[in-house]
């Protein structure tokens, strides 16, 4: 079973700066299966990228994902107000299942 | 719009049943696998089990396997949980989503109901 451990688990930065969120997974991933998450609290997780590196409908371009074998990263070139949420990476395995990462928290500076 | 609307969660007590329901409007029901995702109170996401578009096929995380079961009906457009044997652990907000293939990308949870509270407890 595939871990995924993200980092830093919680990240504090002021609006408009950049922010950089990893995950590492315990083996090499097929990047097609790799997504990213937003949660903020009482509300449903949002799909915000998809295939590692592709916005899900609506997301502004100020997020980006990039990543290969076991690292990933989500991107956040300048943070808005609303960005500041906790953030999950998933990964889909061929054997129809899904694993979460523990949550990146990224709160107001 | 895509709609995903859950129901049936609640208190009850330790080794009691749950089913839970989700209505799902918007899109082609049968053309899409279905997933139910739990977070416990402050805590992370947990996948707990997936049925395919057809209802031919389902999964499920070892922690629920055996005790569980996923179902669907195709014709009202509803994915139900039967949660048998329930623990304390299983306490948390339960959340069904659609799983969205787009080329060659899969697992893609695009859409997410509201969820709702199910709470294990004497």
């Amino acid at each position: 079973e595939i871990v995924l451990t993200q980092s830093p688990g919680s990240l504090s930065l002021s609006p408009g700066e950049r922010a950089t969120l990893s995950c590492r997974a315990s083996q090499r991933i097929n990047t097609n299966y790799f997504a990213w998450y937003q949660q903020k609290p009482g509300q449903a997780p949002r799909l915000l990228i998809y295939g590692t590196s592709t916005r899900a409908t609506g997301i502004p371009d100020r997020f980006s994902g990039s990543g290969s074998g076991t690292d990933f990263t989500l991107t956040i070139s300048r943070l808005e107000p609303e960005d500041f949420a906790l953030y999950y990476c998933q990964h889909y395995d061929t054997s129809a299942s899904w694993t979460f990462g523990q949550g990146t928290k990224v709160e107001i500076k | 719009q895509v709609q995903l609307v859950e129901s049936g969660g609640g208190v009850v007590q330790p080794g009691g049943s749950l089913r839970l329901s989700c209505a799902a409007s918007g899109f082609t029901f049968s053309s899409k696998g279905m997933l139910w995702v739990r977070q416990a109170p402050g805590k992370g996401l947990e996948w707990v089990a997936v049925i395919w578009y057809d209802g031919s096929n389902q999964n499920y995380a070892d922690s629920v396997k055996g005790r569980f079961t996923i179902s669907r009906d195709n014709s009202k457009s509803m994915v139900y949980l039967q949660m048998n044997s329930l623990r304390a652990e299983d306490t948390a907000v339960y959340y069904c989503a659609r799983e969205n293939w787009v080329e060659a990308t899969k697992g893609n949870l695009d859409y997410w109901g509201q969820g709702t509270l199910v709470t294990v407890s004497s």
